[in-house]
């Protein structure tokens, strides 16, 4: 069973720091991953798409890898904002009965302080 | 037009009653999803339609009732909920090719009494 996993739970940083935020998956045999944000009681704002074929994406100060040998990804954010202040999440999508979706982890908070 | 729809935004309803959640794109895309999502947690997957069959069913109670009248809407037929069906049901779509981006919609916030 593919499970996926983001540490920490929860990042607090001041303004203007370069970011990192981890994602690990059991199962190698993924067919994309998505990054996406969710502001409090809202819905998911998609960041970036990653295809198994491909090693990493850009959008303006973000930037995702991945890694499939190794069950990782990472989201990079550069020169962060308070307006980054979010629940991260990313998710792997895999198929299933010939169908196809996605697995999310539990997401990880972040706080920029200004 | 690049944005998923749902309707109504907050639902409240007894356990006796049947209410329904709507959602619509106009993206072109081929696939739409229901996902429930609780406090603090990650969106679970409900449903999957694709080209308006249903795909997936991640075992679901009876309850929820998926439709897809078109290949732009998606609805969720609500009847005999119970109170630990609260959360907020999120809807997303995507093209279901290779590039199988799903984008979501603002969610509906449900309240079961």
């Amino acid at each position: 069973k593919q499970e996926v996993t983001q540490i920490p739970a929860a990042l607090s940083v001041p303004e203007g720091e370069n970011l990192v935020l981890n994602c690990s998956f059991t199962d190698s045999a993924i067919y994309n991953l998505q990054w996406f944000r969710q502001d409090p009681g809202k819905g998911l704002t998609s960041l970036l798409l990653i295809q198994s074929s491909q090693r990493e994406q850009t959008s303006g100060r973000l930037n995702a890898s991945l890694d499939k040998s190794s069950g990782r990804s990472t989201l990079y954010i550069a020169a962060s904002q308070p307006g980054d202040s979010a629940t991260y999440l990313c998710a792997v999508e895999l198929t299933q009965g010939g169908s196809e979706k996605l697995v999310f982890g539990k997401g990880m908070k972040l706080t920029v302080n200004p | 037009d690049t944005e998923v729809t749902q309707t109504p935004k907050h639902l409240v309803m007894g356990m006796t009653n049947k209410k329904s959640l709507k959602c619509e794109q106009h993206m072109g895309h081929r696939a739409m999803y229901w996902y429930k999502q609780k406090a603090k947690k990650p969106p679970e997957l409900m449903f999957v339609y694709s080209y308006e069959k249903l795909s997936i069913n991640e075992s679901v109670p009876s309850r929820f009732s998926p439709e897809c009248p078109n290949s732009s809407l998606l609805n969720l037929h609500l009847h005999a909920l119970q109170p630990e069906d609260s959360a907020l049901y999120l809807c997303a779509s995507s093209r279901w090719d290779r590039n199988n981006e799903q984008f979501f919609g603002p969610g509906t916030r449900l309240t079961v009494l």
